[in-house]
């Protein structure tokens, strides 16, 4: 089945590296998605990997991937009170002449000064 | 900003009220999403339309009746609602099914 799951909760201080774990079961996926929501906002792309790469940097943000294992990981570095947030990872699925994104339950991420 | 409006932003109505959610998006887009956002539980796909056409109906109750005029345009029209369905109400657009998906900021609703 399709089915994405992350940790509920995870405590850092500012200026400590973040990792926010994520697993999927669909092997097909062809993109995984970090989005970032914010106290009373929506949802925000934050980045994203192609399923055929092992990792991806953009500026504080790392992301991992490893598809033996359908395991996906963000590292935020230097963490910030600002990025206390939660994060959800998702993955996309086709299907035939369709898709969609299945997102995690999403982590909240709490960073203490 | 991500190029998709939500309005209101705000909703308070009681389980007899009508009223409708409305999104928009402003980035050409072919794919749209309604999701509901309940506090402690996860996110929850509602409707997809794509190519004004809705392809996803995930079991939603039919208080909630979905309508797509264009590829812009998504309402979610609200009728006999009950307390349960007090959430954050997110409305996301794609360029194709399967992409990225662009959030609006989200309606929050309140039934008393």
């Amino acid at each position: 089945g399709e089915d994405v799951e992350q940790s509920l909760f995870l405590s850092v201080r500012e200026g400590d590296s973040s990792v926010i774990n994520c697993t999927y079961t669909d092997s097909s996926s062809t993109y995984l998605y970090w989005y970032k929501q914010e106290p009373g906002a929506g949802l925000q792309l934050l980045t994203y990997i192609f399923s055929n790469m092992d990792m991806k940097q953009d500026q504080r943000l790392t992301v991992l991937l490893n598809k033996k294992d359908k395991h996906l990981s963000l590292r935020i570095a230097d963490t910030q009170t600002g990025d206390s947030a939660i994060y959800f990872c998702a993955e996309s699925i086709n299907s035939g002449n369709t898709g969609k994104l299945i997102f995690g339950q999403g982590t909240t991420l709490q960073v203490k000064p | 900003e991500t190029g998709v409006t939500q309005t209101p932003r705000h909703l308070v109505m009681g389980m007899t009220n009508k009223k409708s959610l409305k999104c928009e998006q402003h980035l050409g887009h072919n794919a749209m999403y309604w999701y509901k956002q309940s506090a402690k539980k996860p996110l929850e796909l509602m409707f997809v339309y794509s190519l004004e056409e809705r392809v996803e109906n995930n079991s939603v109750p039919s208080r909630f009746s979905p309508e797509c005029p264009n590829s812009s345009h998504l309402f979610l029209h609200l009728h006999t609602l009950q307390p349960e369905d007090s959430a954050l109400y997110l409305c996301a657009s794609s360029q194709e099914l399967a992409f990225e998906q662009f959030f609006g900021p989200g309606t929050r609703l309140t039934v008393l």
